[in-house]
């Protein structure tokens, strides 16, 4: 079945570090990549959508792009702020189901 | 901007006990869902609908039903709450294609302490 596996947890950095968010896919259908943020408090919202492999995604600062060969995609910024701190999901939706498929999440907490 | 409105925003109740959560999407949107949120479980999809007086199950369905009486207003019924069912829970809506492609806009959440 389709899948989505996130492994990093917990990334902690400092301000004006480099964020590397990475996760991997498993589908048999033509997929469509998101990445959605959750701010404490609030419901979880889009921040980028990556429909077409090697393209990028940009929005906010951040950029996304997958990989069709190695089945993964990932996130990046090249400077993260405090105010970035929140919880970072990737997530796979497919075009046989109406339904996306949510990783555990990665908790972000940049410190000032 | 889209919307989505739930309530109660929190809520405790005993085990055995009866409980309705509530949606409502002012976007126009077909599909609504709901997800509970745990820790090191992510978001788990609970049902999901894409009309009124449709239903389809999600993941983790046992234990909830669900009732979409209006495009607008989509409800989680907890008729016999157990202490497993203690978690955030988020109502979303997105337009037509579903989640697979369009964007996914979530409330605030509920949180349900079954004590």
């Amino acid at each position: 079945g389709d899948s989505v596996t996130q492994m990093q947890g917990q990334v902690t950095l400092s301000e004006d570090d480099f964020l590397f968010i990475n996760c991997t896919y498993s589908t048999t259908w033509y997929p469509t990549l998101f990445w959605y943020v959750q701010y404490p408090g609030e419901g979880p919202q889009l921040l980028l959508k990556v429909t077409t492999a090697n393209n990028k995604g940009i929005s906010r600062g951040f950029e996304a792009t997958y990989d069709k060969r190695t089945t993964s995609f990932h996130l990046q910024k090249a400077s993260v702020q405090e105010s970035d701190s929140a919880v970072y999901y990737c997530v796979l939706g497919t075009g046989n189901t109406r339904k996306l498929i949510f990783g555990l999440g990665t908790t972000l907490q940049v410190q000032p | 901007e889209a919307a989505v409105t739930q309530s109660p925003r929190n809520k405790v109740t005993v085990t055995g006990g009866n409980v309705t959560l509530s949606c409502r999407q002012t976007n126009s949107h077909n599909y609504m869902y709901w997800y509970r949120q745990d820790t090191g479980h992510g978001l788990r999809l609970i049902h999901y609908s894409y009309g009124a007086g449709n239903l389809q199950i999600g993941d983790v369905p046992d234990g909830y039903k669900a009732t979409r009486t209006t495009q607008e207003d989509f409800f989680l019924l907890l008729e016999l709450a157990s202490p497993s069912q203690t978690s955030l829970y988020f109502c979303a809506s997105s337009n037509w294609g579903g989640a697979g492609q369009n964007t996914l806009y979530f409330g605030a959440g509920t949180r349900l302490s079954v004590l």
